[in-house]
């Protein structure tokens, strides 16, 4: 069965600081992975995802994540936090084995408060 | 280009009331999404649609949750009669996916918070 996890509720690190938001997750075949940030009262909106290719990709906002496929993971990284980075960030997968109905279903995680303070 | 637009914002209800949403996808997507997103989870998939053909209903509580698409282009989400764990964020989404490619990602409105007391 597929599943995201996001093993930490919160994360809270001082503006300035690198900051690691992790996601590993469990499919049946070739995942498409996807970061996504909300912000209060506010819908998701797409930061980043992993297709095919280079490991590291860079996405919105000057996050990257890395994908490992050894230890099924997919970490948001952001070399600098910022306050103004403070939101709750999910990851997301998609099970390229899906057949029928499922087909291209997209599975998030339970999502990670980020809290970046002064 | 215009966003996924969804109302109302909020919507409180007691519990056996009936309740509509209603979405409009960004224009030319053909995939729209209603995703249910209750406090402290992530959100979960209710019903897809491509054009105005259901693909994935799989998870919709069909005994109180109806969709429907009519040309292909706004979606409404009902709920009758709702209950006290009806309440959520109720999230629309649209993709320009069609079948066979999946790594456009999705585009969300801003949700309807729902509470039912």
């Amino acid at each position: 069965a597929q599943s995201v996890a996001q093993p930490e509720d919160q994360v809270n690190v001082a503006e300035g600081n690198p900051l690691t938001v992790k996601c590993t997750y469990s499919v049946s075949g070739n995942p498409y992975l996807f970061w996504y940030v909300q912000y209060p009262n506010r819908g998701l909106q797409f930061l980043l995802k992993y297709i095919t290719g280079d490991n590291l990709v860079k996405g919105s906002y000057g996050f990257e994540a890395e994908f490992n496929k050894s230890q099924t993971s997919f970490h948001l990284k952001k070399p600098s936090a910022l306050v103004s980075d403070s939101a709750l960030y999910f990851c997301a997968v998609r099970d390229l084995a899906d057949r029928g109905s499922t087909l291209g279903r997209l599975y998030f995680g339970r999502g990670t408060q980020l809290t970046v303070w002064p | 280009e215009a966003g996924v637009a969804q109302s109302p914002r909020y919507k409180i209800i007691e519990k056996r009331q009936s309740v509509a949403f209603w979405c409009n996808p960004i224009s030319g997507h053909a995939t729209l999404y209603w995703y249910q997103q209750i406090l402290g989870q992530g959100p979960k998939l209710l019903i897809q649609f491509q054009n105005n053909g259901v693909v994935d209903d799989s998870q919709l509580p069909k005994d109180r949750f109806s969709a429907e698409r009519l040309k292909g282009v706004d979606s409404t989400l009902k709920i009758q009669p709702a209950k006290l764990e009806d309440s959520a964020v109720y999230l629309c989404a649209s993709s320009p996916v069609t079948s066979g490619t999946f790594d456009s990602p999705l585009h969300f409105g801003n949700g309807t918070r729902l509470t039912v007391t």
